[in-house]
């Protein structure tokens, strides 16, 4: 299947300061791409969904201001969680789809953890 | 988007087959049926993915009757290493449409 890879795996940071994750497809371009977080024994919630070129879309609830969301090629989206505090620690985990006729499978980047202090 | 009810957990033995149901009784006419695996701190993994009838690859099968109202993932002699939320997701590939995910069904396999 296809690979889906995130940077970094996981990160530290202090309350106030912005963290950049980066969401890639290794081997397939990517129409769109999702971005989800999990909360320690919870299923994934979906955040938000981008569309190369485009603004992403944001779930209900979902400050896009807090969680900027940039899709700025085929194969690669950033989440930038600005100005971080102790609630945003949590899994982050992203899925790219090729969206083409043979694959619309939806593939899942390994997650990266971040740790608000 | 079609909401997807499945057990929230599940146990059995290493070489037992396992399945587990999903129910989803609003599926649409455009809808695929895909389960995902995930172990703890990684990203779902895709296991099967299908539309109607049967589905079968190298490491599970895909049962989904002829109303497309459920299906059942078939886990065939399990291992320590089957132990992980499993997820049952429905949703139209065919377009941008995004996938929500349920609560999913946490497998313990015994020895």
């Amino acid at each position: 299947g296809a690979v889906v890879s995130q940077h970094p795996s996981r990160v530290i940071c202090k309350s106030g300061t912005s963290v950049k994750i980066e969401c890639r497809s290794l081997d397939f371009q990517a129409t769109t791409m999702f971005w989800y977080r999990q909360f320690p024994k919870k299923s994934l919630m979906l955040m938000a969904t981008s569309n190369e070129g485009s603004k992403a879309t944001y779930e209900q609830g979902v400050e896009k201001d807090k969680f900027l969301i940039n899709h700025a090629s085929l194969t690669l989206s950033t989440l930038t969680v600005t100005s971080a505090h102790p609630e945003d620690s949590s899994f982050y985990i992203c899925s790219a789809r090729a969206g083409t006729s043979r694959d619309e499978t939806q593939y899942f980047g390994p997650g990266t953890r971040l740790l608000v202090l | 988007l079609a909401k997807t009810t499945q057990p929230i957990s599940m146990d059995s033995y290493e070489g037992q087959e396992v399945n587990i149901t999903c129910s989803h009784n609003n599926i649409a006419t455009n809808d695929y049926i895909t389960w995902y695996q995930q172990f703890p701190s990684q990203g779902p993994r895709f296991i099967i993915q299908g539309y109607k009838t049967k589905v079968t690859n190298e490491v599970a099968s895909l049962f989904i009757p002829a109303d497309r109202k459920s299906s059942t993932l078939s886990l065939p002699r399990v291992s320590l290493s089957d132990t992980a939320v499993y997820y049952c997701l429905v949703g139209d590939y065919s377009s941008a449409s995004k996938i929500i995910f349920g609560s999913g069904t946490r497998l313990s396999i015994r020895p």
